[in-house]
């Protein structure tokens, strides 16, 4: 069954824990994304990685790490630093054009990881 | 920076009646634009994008650049058309963003 998918669903941290969101895809995409979204502001973008071992940081990246170490994977950390972590997280994938390295644009998304620290 | 700006948070119409949902935009370059919806218990999936100026379920959306806008448009909206509708775009570095969204709600 091909797809992507997040691990765990629902996840309670508490204050100052560092924790680890999954993010795996067997459709062989090139592109791995990282977004938060919150009631009312739609989908913020953490992080991105385009290929193995390299990734860049989107819109709010502060309090965040991620790595892509295999291309199925993309796992996100939310590091005590972030501020306000209690939220949903949503992974997504996509692949390039045949023959280049621009994105098709069609992105392939997970069901999410609900965050809650208490 | 590059930015999507929805102004409707929520948007009501009656069955058969035409819809418009708007979408504005900020970009420096060729932006590549695109509309994602997300049914109800559904993962968030394309609805179409600029490049192909493609019809799908009746919706269509023109780039202008002009105004730097991509609106959605559909003439006689359905009752399973109802979700959240998100304009997202992408630079030249493959990432996208996604705009705070709409939630179409139609009426019967």
């Amino acid at each position: 069954d091909g797809g992507i998918t997040q691990s765990p669903k629902y996840l309670f941290r508490k204050e100052g824990q560092n924790v680890t969101l999954s993010c795996e895809q067997n459709l062989n995409h090139d592109a791995m994304y990282w977004y938060r979204q919150d009631p009312g502001q739609g989908l913020r973008l953490i992080y991105y990685s385009q290929i193995v071992n390299d990734f860049q940081k989107g819109d709010i990246a502060e309090g965040y790490s991620v790595s892509r170490e295999k291309k199925e994977s993309f796992p996100l950390t939310v590091t005590s630093a972030q501020k306000n972590p209690t939220a949903f997280y949503l992974c997504a994938s996509s692949t390039f054009i045949a023959g280049g390295l621009t994105n098709t644009g069609e992105l392939f998304f997970g069901e999410g990881s609900r965050l809650t620290v208490l | 920076a590059q930015r999507v700006t929805q102004p409707e948070k929520l948007l009501s119409v009656f069955k058969g009646a035409p819809v418009e949902l708007k979408c504005n935009y900020s970009y420096s370059g060729s932006p590549e634009l695109f509309w994602y919806v997300q049914y109800s218990r559904q993962r968030l999936q394309l609805l179409l994008r600029h490049i192909s100026r493609e019809s799908i379920k009746g919706f269509t959306a023109d780039l202008n650049k002009g105004e730097t806008s991509f609106h959605l448009k559909k003439p006689f909206a359905q009752e399973e058309d109802s979700a959240m509708y998100y304009c997202a775009l992408s630079g030249h570095g493959n990432d996208m963003r996604f705009g705070a969204g709409t939630r179409l709600t139609v009426k019967p």
